[in-house]
């Protein structure tokens, strides 16, 4: 199994750009996150899933989307790209609610200029 | 609103000492709480979790917490630090009631082990 997997690993954008970052999981997982981790920040939730076709915003929502289509992928958009979005994006799924285990991605490191 | 406060974001020891990272909790009900470590470069992996079953918590690679109510903490502890051990250490914490989908994370302390 691969776990939890994230595409691309590292990305450079410009501002005013757009861009969206996939999520998949092959653990049958029906809870499904976006963080953002910054320096002495910890990891703050972007948006959530408890299912396909779910979504939910998060602690920090502002200026990105996210999609659910399919069970296994999660996707997060940034529809026009701000340097205040660069950070390292992780994106985790559980089985069940916050009692569970999450499972986290590698992550992908954002730059925007 | 429930939160996670890790004293110390950085901590220093040498190999061989005993580690000791603190996290404080505030919930309003019986939490559950979680240790999670990222090793640089990676992503955030389960060292152990406290659901009620029992106050002190094992974990994997020798790390073990115990829940102390009384004083709302779920310090993580290793008697005796390995150079492996290095990387950084989120506290988090989970509501047991309700429609709770989320954990809330400590900023983190960064375990450096000298040898």
């Amino acid at each position: 199994n691969a776990g939890v997997t994230q595409t691309p690993k590292f990305r450079v954008l410009k501002t005013g750009q757009s861009m969206t970052l996939l999520c998949a999981q092959d653990m049958n997982h029906e809870y499904m996150y976006w963080y953002r981790q910054d320096p002495g920040m910890g990891l703050r939730l972007i948006h959530y899933s408890v299912g396909e076709g779910t979504t939910a915003k998060g602690e920090v929502p502002d200026g990105y989307n996210v999609s659910r289509l399919k069970k296994q992928n999660f996707l997060l958009g940034l529809e026009s790209a701000a340097p205040s979005q660069t950070s390292v994006y992780f994106c985790a799924s559980s089985y069940g609610q916050g009692w569970n285990e999450q499972f986290f991605g590698p992550g992908t490191r954002l730059t925007v200029l | 609103a429930q939160s996670v406060t890790q004293l110390g974001s950085h901590v220093s020891v040498s190999e061989g000492a005993l580690v000791l990272l603190r996290c404080n909790y505030s919930s309003s009900v019986p939490p559950y709480l979680f240790w999670y470590v990222q090793y640089p470069n990676q992503g955030l992996q389960l060292l152990l979790k406290y659901t009620s079953a029992a106050t002190l918590v094992k974990g994997i690679n020798g790390f073990e917490a115990e829940f102390k109510k009384s004083e709302t903490s779920f310090h993580l502890t290793k008697p005796s630090a390995h150079m492996s051990d290095a990387a950084e250490y989120f506290c988090a914490v989970s509501n047991s009631g309700g429609s709770n989908y989320k954990l809330t994370f400590g900023k983190g302390t960064l375990l450096t082990v000298n040898p």
